[in-house]
């Protein structure tokens, strides 16, 4: 099936510096990718719609000078959390759908990114 | 309003017997679609199923089928001749207005446990 790979798998930094989290859509064009985060014990909640060429698309709550999206190719988008502090702890993850495959508008998800922030 | 209510946040089910957990979605648009993914302890998540909003028939997957009740806005996700592996967190979920650029929707979850 379509692969959606993300990168690193795990992270641990420090507290104010910033870190970069890679989506890449393997074997399909994504011009569109959603960014997920998920506390411990708590469902997905959407942060933002990457939009290949443009802006991102942020969510109510979500800071956008927080958390840099850039998708820059059609087959890459990258979450930047600058200046990242213990609350912004969680799991991060990227889907991305195709069109052409999957079931009717199944997201295909990337392998997640757990930030640990010191 | 919530979108998408799972009200089991945790489930117990014996090896080999069926289990049933319950979604029910909130939505006014006609052509949505309906989705249930597995989420082990890894955190990858794993697609199961998917309902569209007009399809006629239940959908069914290998040992999961979809519970679709449309009037009654419910998609309940069964799980038959359970095994210990299926013990993770199992979300529901919608896509609106389908399209490529609408996001999935989930609900809180249900942590199943499979008891041997």
């Amino acid at each position: 099936g379509a692969v959606v790979s993300q990168h690193p798998s795990w992270v641990i930094c420090k507290s104010g510096t910033s870190v970069k989290i890679e989506c890449r859509s393997l074997d399909f064009q994504a011009t569109t990718m959603f960014w997920y985060r998920q506390f411990p014990k708590q469902s997905l909640m959407l942060m933002a719609t990457s939009n290949e060429g443009s802006k991102a698309t942020y969510e109510q709550g979500v800071e956008k000078d927080k958390f840099l999206i850039n998708h820059a190719s059609l087959t890459l988008s990258t979450l930047t959390v600058t200046s990242a502090h213990p609350e912004d702890s969680s799991f991060y993850i990227c889907s991305a759908p195709n069109q052409d495959r999957g079931e009717a508008g199944e997201l295909f998800f990337g392998e997640g990114s757990r930030l640990t922030v010191l | 309003a919530q979108k998408i209510t799972q009200t089991q946040p945790g489930m117990f089910v014996q090896e080999k017997e069926a289990v049933t957990l319950d979604c029910t979605y909130d939505t006014s648009d006609p052509s949505y679609g309906l989705f249930w993914y597995k989420q082990p302890s890894s955190g990858e998540m794993i697609f199961l199923i998917y309902q569209g909003s007009y399809d006629q028939q239940n959908a069914t997957e290998g040992r999961y089928s979809l519970n679709f009740q449309k009037a009654r806005k419910s998609a309940n996700l069964v799980i038959s001749a359970s095994q210990l592996g299926d013990s993770a967190m199992y979300f529901c979920a919608m896509r609106e207005a389908f399209s490529g650029n609408t996001p999935l929707v989930f609900g809180k979850g249900t942590r199943l446990s499979v008891i041997a």
